[in-house]
């Protein structure tokens, strides 16, 4: 099992610039979501899946694109990088248990700089 | 609408010393609670967590956290700090039913004095 992987590990973008970071699990969990971390902010959740064709926004969703058409991948689309948008992104999946999630697993998380 | 606060940004504790990281939540409902730990660079690791069943939650590596509903709080605690103990730790919190989110606390980052 490879768990939740992530690519690419790091990123250098130009403002303006649009680019995918891409997610996949093997562990055919329902549940899919990213995250962004800041310094000093905790993870802020931008949108999540619960299942293929099934997405939503979370706190932080402007600037930022998803679609989840098989269980195992769910990508996150920048349109139009900006400076803000410099950070470390995480995904996580778990399971669905009774309209909550469980245990999320994360991946290794994708550092993006914008210029 | 759900919330968590972690009450301490930075601890610090000598090796061998206890470990005391406090979070207190805001929730309607019944909530899952969660303690996640950050190593340098690297990802989330779950440590505990609880889901309505025992108040006394253990974890990995001889953590453990207690659910006080009347205080609303999930503090996270440690008898003996190791070295390898440093890192961010997060205190997360999903309500049960119904909503699909996590929300986070902005962490606390624990450092362990030889």
């Amino acid at each position: 099992n490879a768990g939740v992987t992530q690519t690419p590990k790091f990123q250098v973008l130009k403002t303006g610039q649009s680019m995918t970071l891409q997610c996949a699990q093997d562990m055919n969990h329902e549940y899919m979501s990213w995250y962004r971390q800041d310094p000093g902010m905790g993870l802020r959740l931008i949108h999540y899946s619960v299942g293929a064709g099934i997405t939503d926004q979370g706190e932080v969703p402007n600037g930022y694109n998803v679609s989840r058409s098989t269980t195992e991948d769910f990508p996150l689309r920048l349109l139009s990088a900006a400076p803000s948008q410099t950070s470390v992104y995480f995904c996580a999946s778990s399971y669905t248990l009774a309209g909550g999630v469980d245990t999320q697993y994360f991946g290794p998380g994708t550092r993006l700089t914008v210029l | 609408a759900q919330s968590v606060t972690q009450l301490d940004s930075h601890v610090s504790v000598s090796e061998g010393t206890p470990v005391l990281l406090r979070c207190n939540y805001s929730s309607s409902y019944s909530p899952s609670l969660f303690w996640y730990v950050q190593h340098p660079n690297k990802g989330l690791q779950l440590l505990l967590k609880y889901t309505s069943a025992a108040t006394l939650v253990k974890g990995i590596n001889g953590f453990e956290a207690e659910f006080k509903k009347s205080e609303t709080s999930f503090h996270l605690t440690k008898p003996s700090a190791h070295m390898s103990d440093a890192a961010e730790y997060f205190c997360v919190v999903s309500e049960w039913p119904g909503t699909y989110k996590y929300i986070f606390g902005t962490g606390t980052r624990l450092k362990v004095l030889a």
